[in-house]
Parts: C-alpha cells; sequence; structure tokens
C-alpha cells in the first residue's frame, strides 16, 4: 500500500486560505468516505481535525473544512492564524481493511 | 476525558523483542477498535496494526506483518503489542490511537503521547 500523496509543504498569511491536496486511488480514498485529516505540532500526538471526508469533530473550528472529488480529498484553512503551523496528515480506510497516511504536509504561516 | 498511555519503550538491539502496553481510561474501552499507529524520527505516520473491539477482526500493515502481535484485554483496560525480530526501521515512536468509526481503521479520533522504540546495536 503506497501512501497517499500530499504536498510537501504549504505557506500563507494571517487570514489567508490555503488548501492542502491527499491523493490516493479508488482502493482508499475514491472508494470511501472514510479520510481523515489530523495537525501535528512539534513533539505532540496528531490531533483529529476533520472525519468522514468533512465532519469537525466537537471543538475543532470550523475554519477548518474537508471536501473529497474523486481520489483526491483535500483540507482548507481560512483566516490562518499563527497556531495553525502544524504538519497536516490525511488517512484513509483502504480496500484492504488498512489504514494509508499521507506523507505529511508543512503549513507555514508567514 | 479519554486518555491513553503507552509504556513498555525504550533500546533494543536488532532482532530483539519488545511488548508495548496502552493503559485507556475515560471511555469504555470494551466497545473501541484500536490501533497502533508509529513514526520514525522526522518522518510520517505510519499505521502498523488494529483490532476490533472484540479482536474478532485483526490487521497488520505488510512491514511489520510475521513479526508483530496485537491483542487486548478489555477486563484490564489495556492494548499490547508484541514486537519480535526487530529491525533499524522500526524505530519510531508508537502511538496507541483509539478509534471511533464504525470498523477499525475508519476514524482514528483519539492518541496517546507516544512511546519511544530505538533499535540498535
Amino acid at each position: 500500500q503506497s501512501a497517499l500523496t500530499q504536498p510537501a509543504s504549504v505557506s500563507g498569511s494571517p487570514g489567508q486560505s490555503i488548501t492542502i491536496s491527499c491523493t490516493g486511488t479508488s482502493s482508499d480514498v475514491g472508494g470511501y468516505n472514510y479520510v481523515s485529516w489530523y495537525q501535528q505540532h512539534p513533539g505532540k500526538a496528531p490531533k483529529l481535525m476533520i472525519y468522514d471526508v468533512s465532519n469537525r469533530p466537537s471543538g475543532v473550528s470550523n475554519r477548518f473544512s474537508g471536501s473529497k472529488s474523486g481520489n483526491t480529498a483535500s483540507l482548507t484553512i481560512s483566516g490562518l492564524q499563527a497556531e495553525d503551523e502544524a504538519d497536516y496528515y490525511c488517512s484513509s480506510y483502504t480496500s484492504s481493511s488498512h489504514v494509508v497516511f499521507g506523507g505529511g504536509t508543512k503549513l507555514t504561516v508567514l | 476525558e479519554v486518555q491513553l498511555v503507552e509504556s513498555g519503550g525504550g533500546l533494543v538491539k536488532p532482532g530483539g523483542s519488545l511488548r508495548l502496553s496502552c493503559a485507556a481510561s475515560g471511555f469504555t474501552f470494551s466497545s473501541y477498535s484500536m490501533n497502533w499507529v508509529r513514526q520514525a524520527p522526522g518522518k510520517g505516520l505510519e499505521w502498523v496494526s488494529s483490532i476490533s473491539s472484540s479482536s474478532s477482526y485483526i490487521y497488520y500493515a505488510d512491514s511489520v506483518k510475521g513479526r508483530f502481535t496485537i491483542s487486548r484485554d478489555n477486563a484490564k483496560n489495556s492494548l499490547y503489542l508484541q514486537m519480535n525480530s526487530l529491525r533499524a526501521e522500526d524505530t519510531a515512536v508508537y502511538y496507541c490511537a483509539r478509534d471511533g468509526g464504525a470498523a477499525a481503521g475508519t476514524k482514528i479520533d483519539y492518541w496517546g503521547q507516544g512511546t519511544l522504540v530505538t533499535v540498535s546495536s
């Protein structure tokens, strides 16, 4: 199972919006609505930000939103804030009942 | 409050074994699937294994299949990972993670703080 494909890095200024893509195959992202997104600050455990493609857990800011088209899922962060600077990972359930993660994207808030 | 506390990490020689444990609290452990996810130093997340609530369904990443064994004890609210034939490439922080989805692997929602496993001679 190959890792999902994410851009290595993205950046944006405070107040702007950014989008991180996550590309898989019909055996994972495209085949199931079980795409999640995680935020990880240095030295910390990952935190769930989006699940089931577009749902936000309680307590997660509505500045975070998710979507999917075909084999590509996307995470959009609007109104960028300094505390959003972190690594972001997507994940998907697969046809083998496994989990596959993306390689991670480093978000820099300029 | 959901809490997951890993233990058992440390330094082990190549070919050696280690058993990780995860103590769960703050939720009905026996109702949830659980996962192990690892992260090599400076690298991304890699799913290792998952186990359903009653241990009926167990899955492993190809990279660890045949060497690692996941198990759980619902009476003790604990998750385990027995790691044998360890290799340098198994060096990573190992996270215990709850699955809040309909099936194992569909929604990893809570993570522990991780335990570091270092495989080196």
